[in-house]
């Protein structure tokens, strides 16, 4: 058990760019999650996949994000065109069906928006 | 729309005492809370947790209680240590995507 790795830790992009995320969950897991945190706020959800099927999307996902989980083991986020309320700390979690609620996190990706 | 409240930004306690933190939420819907604990550069991480058929659950130092018709739950720790210091999320979940709190900072002074 190696736990959630997320990559990159920070990202520094200039406004319209595109960004992408990689999470790799703990290999048992097959729920995966991700949440936007900003400063002073609690992490907030964004979607959820259950294996290879992404089962909720938040009204926070606008079009310009994308995420996906191709083969129900890592997944990546995408933004594009980034603007700067962007930034945030992007969080990723996974679970165990039957154990759903017992999140475990990554240590996130900061990303800056300049 | 902010389902689940943690009206206290921060909290100190002296090392030894209890650390009471609160959390109050909205939608009777919740099924399922857990309190999360925060370090600096760090993501969060699972402290414990209580259903709703239940109004307390415990684990070492570490207390939940629930009052269902308050909608309201706490989070005890006795006694407090300084490496409790930390920011504590409280969460709240009804099947599928869980809500959090924005959290609490914990200093307990040696």
């Amino acid at each position: 058990d190696t736990g959630v790795s997320q990559d990159p830790r920070h990202k520094i992009t200039k406004r319209g760019q595109n960004v992408t995320f990689r999470c790799d969950p703990i290999s048992e897991h097959n729920r995966l999650y991700w949440y936007r945190q900003t400063l002073g706020q609690g992490p907030e959800f964004l979607t959820y996949f259950q294996n290879e099927a992404q089962l909720e999307k938040s009204r926070l996902l606008s079009d310009r994000f994308s995420a996906e989980r191709p083969k129900g083991s890592f997944s990546t986020l995408e933004i594009q065109r980034t603007e700067q309320g962007d930034s945030a700390m992007y969080l990723c979690a996974s679970s165990r069906t039957g154990e759903r609620e017992k999140l475990f996190f990554g240590s996130g990706t900061q990303l800056s928006v300049l | 729309d902010q389902q689940v409240k943690q009206n206290s930004p921060s909290l100190s306690v002296q090392e030894g005492r209890i650390s009471i933190l609160n959390c109050d939420y909205t939608n009777s819907m919740f099924d399922y809370f857990l309190w999360y604990k925060k370090y600096p550069a760090e993501g969060p991480t699972f402290l414990i947790s209580i259903s709703s058929i239940k109004d307390k659950n415990e684990d070492g130092r570490f207390t939940v209680f629930l009052n269902k018709s308050a909608k309201h739950l706490s989070l005890h720790i006795v006694p407090s240590q300084p490496g409790d210091s930390a920011v504590y999320f409280c969460a709240a979940s009804a099947s599928g995507d869980m809500r959090f709190g924005a959290g609490t900072r914990l200093t307990v002074k040696p």
